[in-house]
């Protein structure tokens, strides 16, 4: 089974600077997709970037980036210069095999960012 | 692109009743939408992975005859609690994602209170 552990369950950062929130799982697949989530006060779910295992490089999006360390099963997301914006839950997810029908996500615990002025 | 809505965004019944949460896609055709359930402070909690014409299929723990899930569409999927009870109080999300791609997108979630 999959599994999908964020050991960090609350941080928080200064405006302006970066951090980085870790993700680690556990899978014996090869062929996955990995995601990080932000859940703001809305509670709307927003994905902020994927990454497709077999892609050696690290995904980017703007002021967010990952470090995909596949051999070490690590998926982290930094984010630089961090706005008040930038406050949710993050979720890091996980997906075996993606484009089958199912495809479902495994979520891990989220951690709760907060970004101060 | 890639809107989910859903409906109502709230709802507060009475104990015994039945409630039906609505999940759609506005601007794509989803074959396979998610059904989650997340408690304060906790993560999502996937309930049953449904396919346009087809059962639902549920994980492990989740009461098939209490979260009927109907997938009529391409474009809806439907989750009906019946017989509420207060412990099925929750904030429940669903998401949609295209044929042969990766990405889930998520509704905006439905509070449910059971009084």
């Amino acid at each position: 089974a999959q599994t999908v552990t964020q050991s960090q369950p609350e941080m928080s950062v200064q405006e302006a600077e970066t951090v980085t929130l870790s993700c680690t799982y556990d899978t014996s697949e090869n062929n996955y997709y990995l995601f990080w989530y932000k859940q703001p006060p809305s509670r709307q779910m927003i994905l902020v970037i994927r990454q497709e295992a077999y892609k050696q490089q690290n995904a980017t999006e703007n002021r967010f980036s990952v470090n995909f360390q596949k051999a070490a099963k690590s998926f982290s997301l930094k984010i630089s210069d961090s706005q008040l914006g930038d406050t949710a839950m993050y979720f890091c997810a996980f997906m075996i095999g993606g484009r089958v029908p199912g495809g479902k996500l495994i979520f891990g615990q989220g951690t709760e960012l907060s970004v101060k002025p | 692109g890639a809107v989910v809505s859903q409906h109502p965004s709230r709802v507060i019944c009475k104990s015994g009743t039945s409630v039906k949460i609505e999940c759609r896609s506005l601007d794509f055709q989803a074959t396979t939408m998610f059904w989650y359930r997340q408690f304060p402070k906790q993560s999502l909690m996937l309930m049953a992975t449904s396919n346009e014409g087809s059962k639902a299929t549920y994980e492990q723990g989740v009461e098939k005859d209490k979260f009927l899930i109907n997938h009529a569409s391409l474009t809806l999927s439907t989750l009906t609690v019946t017989s509420a009870h207060p412990e099925d109080s929750s904030f429940y999300i669903c998401s949609a994602k295209l044929a042969n791609t990766d990405t889930q997108y998520f509704g905006p979630g439905t509070r449910l209170t059971v009084l």
